[in-house]
């Protein structure tokens, strides 16, 4: 089974371009995240999709950050403009929804590393 | 609120000598906890969960992880290192199954 695929794994850009990140989550995971890891830190929760809505994005900086899920599949993170503090690696994850309360376990791709120069 | 420490930034051992790597959490609910970790350039893979079942937790390649509720603590260990455990390892606390808190990470280094 392959897992959650990201692209691309390297982004370099210079600050005010815009870009954008895409995720392909593990077929049949209904439940899509997106993570900022910055560099020393663990990854913080940047939003969460149920399907194709937005069920959480409370941590989303809204002035320059977007995401969609359409067709509740892949999603596309968005930056515009990027500033030089958003040098991170981004991080998808994707989980089933077994049930309001159960744990189901996040499984994470390998990150879109951005170098803002 | 909910918060996570983990005490080393880097552990550095033997190959063949025991592993641990420290955690203390904070949270207002019984939580529940996880190690996952992280080698370099691929995604974080899950090592091993407590979702108040047995206080002692084995996971994956030989970890395993005791909760200590009196001590709120969450110490990952393994009896034998070896060289491919080396990378980086994050403690996560959560409450809620949909939002997970990582700490900031404890990088194993092993030498042969």
């Amino acid at each position: 089974e392959a897992g959650v695929v990201q692209s691309p794994r390297y982004k370099i850009i210079e600050k005010k371009q815009p870009v954008a990140f895409w995720c392909n989550p593990i077929s049949g995971h209904n439940t899509l995240y997106w993570y900022l890891q910055n560099l020393g830190q663990g990854p913080e929760l940047l939003i969460r999709y149920e399907n194709e809505e937005a069920v959480d994005d409370s941590q989303l900086p809204k002035d320059r950050f977007s995401a969609e899920r359409l067709k509740g599949v892949d999603s596309t993170l968005k930056i515009q403009p990027a500033e030089l503090g958003d040098s991170a690696v981004y991080l998808c994850a994707s989980s089933t929804r077994a049930g309001v309360s159960s744990y189901n376990e996040q499984f994470f791709g390998p990150g879109t590393r951005l170098t803002v120069l | 609120a909910q918060s996570v420490t983990q005490l080393d930034s880097h552990v550095s051992v033997s190959e063949g000598t025991p592993v641990l790597l420290r955690c203390n959490y904070s949270s207002s609910y019984s939580p529940s906890l996880f190690w996952y970790v992280q080698h370099p350039n691929k995604g974080l893979q899950l090592l091993l969960k407590y979702t108040s079942a047995a206080t002692l937790v084995k996971g994956i390649n030989g970890f395993e992880a005791e909760f200590k509720k009196s001590e709120t603590s969450f110490h990952l260990t393994k009896p034998s290192a070896h060289m491919s455990d080396a990378a980086e390892y994050f403690c996560v606390v959560s409450d809620d199954p949909d939002k997970l808190i990582f700490g900031t990470g404890t990088r194993l280094q092993v030498f042969p």
